[in-house]
């Protein structure tokens, strides 16, 4: 049972064009979500958050979306570079029980020069 | 420390075998966490600790899994009699504090990459 999903596996956009990562809940329970990058070789790394009080968190390039009504989050990233190309993660926890998260399965963004 | 570590880095070993995982997290870090990772998977929830306290263990795929953090700052995680099926990255991530508003941002390690043969 899949909670948090990542439909796509991949994405290929060009260097200076919107890249749209997407993600899907399914727990109403999930209250705050999070954004990792990951480089080969190296653990996940933080890049983005955003608490359900919220529908929009805007970092910089990056920004995140939350549509509570669909159990939707999208990471957008505007303008892309190629030092994006990495696979994104998105990950969920519900505060009001215990503090773990739940991860998608990651989409691989490659940045096209 | 500067960042979370994590060793051994990689770790080959026989079925049956108990291996040990360490984890070194950010030295100020109250909160950490494992996390198991297959391959073209996210991160697999095991467990975690609120220093020396284990809130959630819920993760752990089986009784010979378990973890320990004994004095709130390294943690070590022990998988006994280990399966084919146990082979996977092993991950460790620490954060600082609990909010209201989720666990916080948690900063992983680099892993361990466990293969069971």
């Amino acid at each position: 049972d899949q909670q948090v999903k990542q439909n796509s596996p991949s994405l290929s956009v060009q260097e200076g064009r919107i890249s749209i990562l997407n993600c899907d809940y399914t727990n109403s329970m999930f209250d705050y979500f999070l954004w990792y990058k990951k480089y080969p070789a190296e653990g996940p790394t933080f890049l983005i958050s955003i608490s359900s009080i919220k529908d929009k968190n805007e970092d910089g390039r990056f920004t995140v979306f939350l549509n509570k009504s669909a159990k939707h989050l999208s990471l957008h990233i505007v303008p892309s570079q190629p030092g994006d190309s990495a696979v994104y993660f998105c990950a969920a926890s519900a505060t009001s029980g215990t503090y773990k998260y739940i991860f998608g399965t990651g989409t691989r963004l490659k940045v096209l020069a | 420390g500067a960042g979370v570590s994590q060793s051994p880095r990689y770790k080959v070993t026989k079925r049956g075998q108990d291996v040990t995982l360490r984890c070194d997290p950010i030295s100020s870090h109250a909160t950490l966490y494992w996390y198991q990772q297959a391959l073209g998977q996210g991160p697999e929830f095991l467990t975690y600790f609120n220093y020396e306290a284990q809130p959630d263990k819920s993760g752990l795929p089986s009784d010979r899994f378990s973890a320990e953090r004994p004095e709130g700052s390294i943690s070590t995680l022990t998988i006994q009699r280990t399966e084919q099926r146990d082979s996977a990255m092993y991950r460790c991530a620490s954060s600082s504090h609990l909010t209201s508003g989720g666990a916080g941002t948690q900063y992983f390690g680099p892993g361990t990459r466990l293969t069971v043969l």
